[in-house]
Parts: structure tokens; sequence; C-alpha cells
């Protein structure tokens, strides 16, 4: 079964507005989430993470806002930029559990000039 | 550059033969963490250590995978017999368990193609 979930598949912004990247889990035992940017032959790239006992976190352009009653987290890039087009994947784990990352299948985002 | 390092990155081989991949983590890191994605997919966890030791296998990681950390620096992943179904990227990761940081930091990954 699928525990973390990113139903959309592809997103195109402007530049200069804002992305929002979604992401949906079914295990509330999950205690930390994060979010990952991948560019093609390079692993992922680390952007920005929020334990549960939070919600929301702030990296500059870069927000992610958890709604554990909904088991819903998003990722907001304000503003979005050529640069950010890349694919996306959120992660959750359960860090007293080994911190095992469970990922989604990814979004692709790509951010029109 | 002080971040993972895989090698290599690139492996093609033909089906029954072995494949061995290295890992090297940041280096005060004290856990590593193997994954595999295929494409389309997002990353599946298949493996981690706590500095030496393999605290966990995922299910995913049959008898013919075999990983190690013999003085919990680097890492190496060994396939035995490989199949075609193996042929995807694998990710190495490190992360270093103190004062509630959990993010883990991933390699460049080897992309495995079996023939």
């Amino acid at each position: 079964d699928q525990q973390v979930k990113q139903n959309s598949p592809s997103l195109s912004v402007q530049e200069g507005r804002i992305s929002i990247l979604n992401c949906d889990y079914t295990n509330s035992m999950f205690d930390y989430f994060l979010w990952y940017k991948k560019y093609p032959a390079e692993g992922p790239t680390f952007l920005i993470s929020i334990s549960s006992i939070k919600d929301k976190n702030e990296d500059g352009r870069f927000t992610v806002f958890l709604n554990k009653s909904a088991k819903h987290l998003s990722l907001h890039i304000v503003p979005s930029q050529p640069g950010d087009s890349a694919v996306y994947f959120c992660a959750a784990s359960r860090v007293q559990y080994g911190n095992k990352l469970v990922f989604g299948a990814g979004t692709i985002l790509r951010v029109k000039s | 550059d002080t971040g993972v390092s895989q090698d290599p990155r690139h492996k093609i081989t033909k089906r029954g033969q072995n494949v061995t991949f290295r890992c090297d983590p940041i280096s005060e890191h004290n856990r590593l963490y193997w994954y595999r994605q295929t494409l389309g997919q997002g990353p599946e966890f298949l493996t981690y250590f706590q500095n030496e030791a393999q605290l966990e296998k995922s299910r995913l990681l049959s008898d013919r995978f075999s990983a190690e950390r013999p003085k919990g620096s680097f890492s190496t992943l060994e396939i035995q017999r490989t199949e075609q179904g193996d042929s995807a990227m694998y990710l190495c990761a490190s992360s270093l368990v103190a004062g509630g940081l959990w993010e883990q930091f991933f390699g460049p990954g080897t992309r495995l193609t079996v023939l």
C-alpha cells in the first residue's frame, strides 16, 4: 500500500508566482516529513523538513505546512524561479524506528519564464 | 566536496553477473541508508546501518543482495546473479543522528542496467 501519495504528477507555474505542491499520507505514526528536489541523473537534494509537533516551517522561499488531522502537507515556493523546475518528492518517517524514509512518487514542477 | 559520493555512477552488466557498488557518506555521519528508485517512482528503502551495524533490511532486499559497512565509514552493496528486474537507480544517503537532526543527504546514485 502506498503510505505517501503525491496525486499531481505535474504542475506548471509562471515565473514569480507561487508553486504549491501537495502530499497526503495514511500512516498517522509518521512524525517527520521532508521535501526533496531532484534533477535528472542526480540524487535527491534536501529542501526543508518539519516535525509533527509543528504546523509550519519556513526557509527562505520555501515553506512547508503540515495538517495532521487531514494527514496532508504542502510545499509553497514563493516566488517561483525557472531554476526550481525539477521533480519534487515528499517523504515521511518515524524517527525512533530507524527514520527510514517513505517517499511519494514525485511531482514534476515546471516554472515558465 | 564533502557530500555523499557513490561509485560507479553507471553500471551495465549482463544477467547473471555480480555487481558491487560503493558509497562514501559525509564523514561525521553515523547512519547510512540504501534506497532503490525505479522510473516514475520515489526511492524505496532497502537497508540501513548505524555505524558498522546493519539494523534493518527491507523485504525488497532478496538474499541475492548483501550490504556491508565494515568500519562504520564507507558501505558496499553487492547484487549477486543480477536479474533484469534489478535495473534501477541505487541511492545512498547518510545522516547524523544527534540533537534532533533527522535529515538524510543523498549521493548522486548508481544507475544499474542489467541486459
